[in-house]
């Protein structure tokens, strides 16, 4: 079973716009991660936030985690075609930081120059 | 610095036949993972390997068997392929099993 669930599931937007991505999971994390996936290759870890952080940055990208709603968000600013790509949520599923990721079905973005 | 490789990159088979898929990695960690992914289904866990000497199942391990063969190297077998393992198959790594995972490429293996 999925214990990430993404939303949107596709995502178009125009260069210089900023994309939201969402994740809901089902049962408690020690962390949550996001990855990216180009085509064709092996997925690229972007940002760990981990249960007890609200909010994370990393350069052009914000991730926020909401426990009591079992959910996260993946902000994307300014948005290059470069950042076309998959991104999935991965969390470790409470399981005492055993390295065992539940990724979700992803959200393909396409950012059109 | 290679990272993640994963040998090959293209697979072929037949209903029945078996086969090893490779992955080595060159980073000095500790923890190996075997996914599979498929359209609309995300990535699934099939085995990992928390330390070198250690395996465990994850979520869909049925017809697959692994073997951590050195720190390095954890390899994937199919012992008799079946259509329903169509699909693309990544290896991972991570320093730890707490820390962020390292992808291969992955190998698309199309049984017939």
């Amino acid at each position: 079973s999925q214990q990430g669930e993404e939303d949107p599931q596709a995502l178009s937007i125009q260069e210089g716009e900023n994309a939201t991505m969402n994740c809901s999971y089902k049962t408690s994390i020690n962390n949550l991660q996001w990855y990216r996936q180009n085509s064709g290759r092996g997925l690229v870890h972007l940002i760990l936030i981990r249960s007890n952080e609200r909010e994370k940055h990393s350069g052009r990208l914000r991730v926020t985690l909401d426990t009591s709603k079992k959910s996260s968000s993946l902000l994307i600013t300014a948005s290059r075609a470069a950042d076309t790509a998959s991104y999935f949520c991965a969390t470790d599923a409470g399981s005492g930081n055993t390295g065992k990721l539940i990724f979700g079905q992803g959200t393909t973005l396409q950012v059109k120059p | 610095n290679a990272g993640v490789t994963q040998t090959p990159k293209f697979q072929v088979l037949k209903t029945g036949q078996s086969m090893t898929l490779q992955c080595a990695q060159d980073m000095n960690h500790n923890s190996m993972y075997w996914y599979r992914q498929d359209p609309g289904m995300g990535l699934r866990l099939i085995y990992y390997s928390a330390s070198e000497g250690t395996t465990d199942k994850g979520e869909v391990p049925n017809g697959y068997n692994v073997s951590r063969l050195n720190k390095r190297e954890f390899s994937l077998r199919l012992e008799s392929a079946a259509p329903s393992q169509t699909s693309v198959y990544f290896c991972a790594s991570s320093a730890e099993s707490y820390l962020p995972l390292h992808f291969g490429n992955g190998t698309r293996l199309t049984v017939t």
